[in-house]
């Protein structure tokens, strides 16, 4: 079982639609928490990060952790089109001294008009 | 200011030969990190360096894998004797990892566009 599990869809919305898309881990220690978008041949950029348990807001982005399930959600409100990539959640390992990624395997998201 | 540079984007080789990836991180960034992504995979850690720290090769798949970092900038990283498995895209990631610093935002992995493998 992977440290990390996220289901890759693909998921298709419409544009306006709300879209949760979310992760599972394993590893208690896991700390930190991100949320990385990835459009065709590009490199994941980072689109939000948070330490703590409870929500936290960004624009039309929320993202929500819930460690004692550990489960970590992004909700994207009023999506449009240019939503459409891949989403990748990632984690850093609280007792890690470099700082290691572990990521899950990516949501395909496409909205369409 | 330029973000993270890999060169090639693209290679396409013949199994049983070797290549090399290049990586040029953020000006300044002290931390350099290789992962490699294969289809419908998520993103796994291949190797990081620190500073003049000796590199973590954890991830690194087989003894084909290797990487250095020169000057503490820029960095290769080799596969020797290509397999068809190795077929990927390679990402390269750089970051400040400030002195002293351990919260998050001090430490955010910023990514290039990576280097698409093709072994045939």
């Amino acid at each position: 079982q992977k440290e990390v599990e996220q289901d890759p869809g693909p998921l298709s919305v419409p544009e306006g639609a709300i879209v949760s898309l979310n992760c599972t881990y394993s590893n208690s220690a896991f700390q930190y928490f991100m949320w990385y978008r990835q459009y065709s041949r590009k490199g994941p950029e980072l689109l939000m990060y948070t330490y703590s348990s409870g929500n936290k807001e960004d624009g039309r982005f929320t993202a929500q952790v819930d460690k004692s399930s550990k489960y970590i959600s992004l909700f994207i409100r009023d999506s449009q089109p240019s939503d459409s990539a891949t989403y990748l959640c990632a984690m850093i390992d609280r007792g890690s001294t470099l700082g290691r990624l572990y990521f899950g395997r990516g949501t395909q998201l496409t909205v369409w008009p | 200011g330029a973000g993270v540079s890999q060169s090639p984007s693209n290679k396409v080789t013949e199994k049983g030969k070797d290549v090399e990836l290049r990586c040029d991180p953020i000006s300044g960034h002290t931390a350099l990190y290789w992962y490699r992504q294969s289809l419908g995979q998520g993103l796994e850690f291949l190797i990081y360096f620190q500073g003049n720290s000796a590199p973590d090769k954890s991830g690194l798949p087989s003894d084909r894998f290797s990487a250095e970092r020169t000057g503490g900038s820029v960095s290769t990283l080799t596969i020797q004797r290509t397999q068809q498995e190795d077929s990927a895209v390679y990402l390269c990631a750089s970051s400040p990892r400030l002195a002293g610093g351990d919260t998050l935002a001090k430490n955010i992995q910023y990514f290039g566009a990576g280097t698409r493998l093709s072994v045939l």
